[in-house]
């Protein structure tokens, strides 16, 4: 069975351009959350959804970023008009459940704003 | 909010020796504790969870530890090996939160042979 899956692994952009990442969740799971990883540190939760919905989007800029979880297809996180402090590690998790249920994570997707 | 600090942020051994990593939560609302492990350049593997109606949990070489009194946990690593290198990251479920995991900021474990 694949586990999550991200892509691109790797997105360079320049300062003002759009970025748009991509997961696909474990097969079965419904549940997806977005963290970023700035280098040297912990993982920092931006937003959790589920099919179609939005639950938690406490962690994430109001400004610029948004994200989506559609009935059919991978959810997005989209970054618009990046800026260089956007240079993180974005990685995509899935569960099969809340509450105590385990979140598997994808290898993540490297954005360089140069 | 809710915070996990994390000790110690480098920790090198001996291969064979054991290697201990602590957490302290902030939230006692907390019930569910996972470790990840993060080799260079991967996503983060869960190696070990414990929820809060249990006081230890073993696998292997890796074992985890939880005082909710104190609120602490720690991983255990025994019989180290060099493949046992990388950031290892402890984290915390609040049981009023819709999912997110709080994580602590790392601790780079480096086995030498």
């Amino acid at each position: 069975n694949a586990g999550v899956m991200q892509n691109p692994r790797h997105l360079v952009r320049r300062r003002g351009q759009e970025a748009r990442l991509r997961c696909s969740p474990v097969k079965g799971h419904s549940h997806v959350y977005w963290y970023r990883q700035l280098p040297e540190e912990g993982l920092k939760f931006m937003v959790y959804l589920q099919k179609e919905n939005i639950i938690d989007e406490s962690g994430m800029p109001k400004e610029r970023f948004s994200a989506e979880f559609p009935k059919e297809g991978p959810s997005i996180l989209r970054i618009q008009q990046v800026v260089r402090g956007d240079s993180a590690a974005y990685f995509c998790a899935s569960s099969l459940g809340v509450l105590g249920n385990e979140q598997f994570f994808g290898p993540g997707t490297r954005l360089t704003v140069l | 909010g809710e915070n996990v600090e994390q000790h110690p942020s480098t920790l090198s051994v001996q291969e064979g020796d054991s290697a201990v990593i602590k957490c302290t939560y902030s939230d006692s609302a907390s019930n569910y504790f996972p470790w990840y492990k993060q080799e260079l350049g991967k996503g983060p593997q869960l190696i070990i969870d414990i929820r809060s109606n249990v006081g230890e949990k073993k696998d292997q070489r890796i074992a985890v530890t939880l005082n909710k009194t104190a609120k602490h946990f720690s991983l255990h690593i025994t019989e180290t090996q060099p493949e046992d290198s990388a950031v290892y990251f402890c984290a915390s479920l609040s049981r009023g939160s819709q999912g997110n995991l709080i994580f602590g900021k790392g601790t780079k474990l480096s086995v030498k042979p």
